[in-house]
């Protein structure tokens, strides 16, 4: 069965240094891969998606994202965080038919 | 453009009552999408509409939870009777239904406390 583990269930980073959040999947193609951001109270919004191609794709607020198939991993990265990106992140893939599985989080405090 | 609405935002219910939770979609998604986001969780699927019919509620516990997505714009997803277990923040989420994005449209959910 397809699954999605971040392996960290939260980090804290210092403002201005840089984040790396860990994302790897189980499935035996290369599905879409997602990155979404919840801030408290509030529901998921896409940060950055990878279909195809490129390796390293872009997103909002300076994020980034890297696809490595023979790690089966998808982690995301900023390299300078700020006080605002404090939020849970998720991970996800779809792999078709509208089947979109979320990891557990990630949830980043960032301290002054 | 406005996003995936939602309502109620919060709602607190006694064991036993019912509860109905609302969404209206973005305008021209077909696709809308129930799930259920448990503290420290990822989102789960609950049920997936396209249009006005229910193409996967595999997930859905058919015993207390029922949904509805009359003429095929907004839905209502109810429970009945409510249990503590049920505690919650229940998302709508909608979309294109093109296969080729994927990307969800998320409202700000709708947070269950069952007492």
């Amino acid at each position: 069965a397809q699954s999605v583990t971040q392996p960290d269930i939260h980090i804290t980073v210092s403002e201005g240094a840089s984040l790396e959040l860990r994302c790897n999947y189980s499935y035996g193609a290369t599905p879409y891969l997602f990155w979404y951001v919840q801030s408290p109270g509030q529901g998921l919004q896409l940060l950055l998606k990878y279909f195809s191609g490129d390796t390293l794709v872009q997103g909002i607020k300076g994020f980034e994202a890297e696809f490595k198939r023979s790690q089966s991993s998808f982690n995301l990265r900023k390299p300078s965080v700020h006080w605002s990106d404090a939020a849970e992140y998720f991970c996800a893939v779809n792999t078709g038919g509208f089947k979109t599985i979320f990891g557990a989080g990630t949830r980043l405090f960032v301290k002054a | 453009e406005a996003g995936v609405v939602q309502s109620p935002r919060y709602k607190i219910i006694e064991k036993k009552q019912p509860v109905a939770f609302w969404c209206n979609p973005i305008s021209g998604h077909n696709t809308l999408y129930w799930y259920l986001q448990n503290l420290g969780q990822g989102p789960e699927l609950l049920i997936r509409y396209e249009n006005e019919e229910a193409v996967d509620d595999s997930q859905l516990p058919k015993d207390r939870f029922s949904a509805e997505r009359l003429k095929g714009v907004d839905s209502t997803l109810k429970i009945q009777p409510a249990e503590l277990g049920d505690s919650a923040v229940y998302l709508c989420a909608s979309s294109l239904g093109d296969r080729d994005s994927g990307e969800l449209f998320f409202g700000e959910g709708s947070r269950l406390t069952v007492l």
